[in-house]
């Protein structure tokens, strides 16, 4: 069976610092994968989605950057971390066929101290 | 574009209510419909979807019919519970590019005793 896999649950990070985001995916293959950022109370903001290895599309001008090194595997990454940056961070890719919907991972709660 | 709109919430029932939440949407073509449950602190579950005009889509209760002569996809239970309680989004996944969905801004449903 497909699964999705989001980690850590939770990231409490000091401004400035560095980021990272790990998101995989099991059960399937060359899986359109997306990041989302919900702010507190909000709806979902669409960050990045990869159809493919290497193919990073970008949403909106952030202080993020995405990355999918491996076919299954979706990185959210910061240099430097911003107040702005706080949000619950979900991880979601799409079933085959298009009519399966999105799949979504738990999601990690991030507050930018 | 595509695009959503969801009810504004928060959408407050007593147990044993009879719940409708309205969604309808603006798309190219012929998307695919959903309707997705968040709780607090977890990441989105798909509830129910439908893929074509007429479809009724249903799960624990919950159903919601693909009317295209109205664009609306109403989510409706006749009888909620406490359990209910959380946040439901709206979604559309048209045909075409990435298959980015749409969401709408989501609705908080909270259900008394």
């Amino acid at each position: 069976s497909q699964t999705i896999h989001q980690w850590p649950a939770t990231l409490v990070q000091p401004v400035g610092s560095p980021l990272s985001l790990e998101c995989t995916v099991e059960g399937t293959s060359n899986p359109n994968l997306y990041w989302y950022r919900q702010a507190a109370g909000r709806g979902l903001q669409l960050l990045f989605y990869s159809v493919g290895i290497g193919q990073i599309s970008s949403e909106v001008p952030q202080n993020l950057s995405a990355s999918r090194p491996q076919d299954r595997q979706f990185i959210l990454s910061s240099k430097k971390l911003l107040l702005s940056d706080s949000g619950f961070y979900l991880c979601a890719w799409r079933g085959e066929p298009l009519g399966g919907g999105y799949t979504f991972g738990s999601g990690t709660r991030l507050t930018v101290v | 574009g595509n695009s959503v709109t969801q009810m504004e919430g928060p959408v407050t029932l007593s147990e044993e209510a009879f719940l409708t939440i309205n969604c309808t949407y603006t798309a190219t073509g012929y998307p695919s419909l959903f309707w997705y449950v968040q709780y607090p602190g977890e990441g989105l579950q798909l509830l129910l979807k439908a893929t074509k005009a007429d479809d009724k889509g249903s799960n624990k209760g919950f159903e919601a019919t693909y009317r295209k002569e109205t664009t609306s996809f109403h989510l409706e239970k006749g009888s909620v519970q406490v359990s209910d309680s959380a946040v439901y989004f709206c979604a559309l996944s048209a045909t075409g590019g990435s298959y980015i969905p749409t969401f709408g801004r989501g609705t908080s449903l909270i259900v008394h005793p």
